[in-house]
């Protein structure tokens, strides 16, 4: 099943300790992002990657870093969380667009 | 920068009767994208708009784009309660930009 996969689903941490949520694709789509989604603010986007060892920065990619060493995956890292990322976050890929973006299940990240 | 802009925003409308929503962007694009998103959960792709003039209908649902006038519509007929949820419009590229949600609710 053609699908892009998040991992946790949920997650409470404390502020500081080091995170990643991983993000991976079964669809060899070249462009994958990253979106935050917050009561009021809508979604935004963090990072965004056009193909493998290429990333940008997007709306809101202030505490974050993302890597893409190979087409499937694109984690997003979180160095040291501070309450202010808590949040429901989102990957995404597309075959750059013309078929539209795919998105993973979510994950809900409470930072405490 | 680009901007999307939806509205309205809450919509509350009874079962049976028609409504549209209404995207409008700031920069041309011929690219619009509609989606759903049910509480809690993640989104769920609805139509792909990829010229001018497009038309996509499935179901209770019908989508246009209108490139030069930088508006997008999402039309519901005869809504039924199922329907209910938030959606969203998107425009790329070159990254994707939402508007804010439309919250519709359809009552019995």
């Amino acid at each position: 099943e053609a699908q892009v996969t998040q991992n946790p689903r949920y997650l409470i941490t404390v502020t500081g300790k080091k995170l990643t949520v991983t993000c991976s694709q079964n669809m060899n789509h070249e462009y994958m992002s990253w979106y935050r989604q917050d009561p009021g603010l809508g979604l935004r986007q963090i990072y965004y990657s056009m193909n493998v060892e290429v990333t940008d920065k997007g709306d809101v990619p202030e505490g974050y870093k993302v890597s893409r060493k190979e087409k499937r995956n694109f984690p997003l890292i979180l160095e040291s969380p501070s309450p202010n990322q808590t949040s429901l976050y989102f990957c995404a890929s597309s075959p750059q667009g013309a078929d539209g973006y795919t998105f993973g299940s979510g994950t809900r990240l409470t930072v405490v | 920068e680009l901007k999307v802009e939806q509205n309205p925003l809450f919509l509350s409308m009874q079962e049976g009767k028609n409504y549209t929503i209404y995207c409008n962007y700031s920069t041309t694009s011929d690219r619009l994208y509609w989606y759903r998103q049910d509480p809690g959960k993640s989104l769920e792709s609805l139509f792909v708009l990829l010229s001018n003039g497009a038309v996509k209908q499935e179901g209770r649902l019908m989508a246009s784009l209108d490139t030069k006038a930088r508006l997008s519509t999402l039309h519901i007929t005869a809504a039924v309660h199922d329907l209910s949820a938030t959606y969203f419009c998107a425009v790329d590229p070159p990254k994707l930009v939402f508007g804010q949600g439309t919250r519709l609710t359809i009552n019995p």
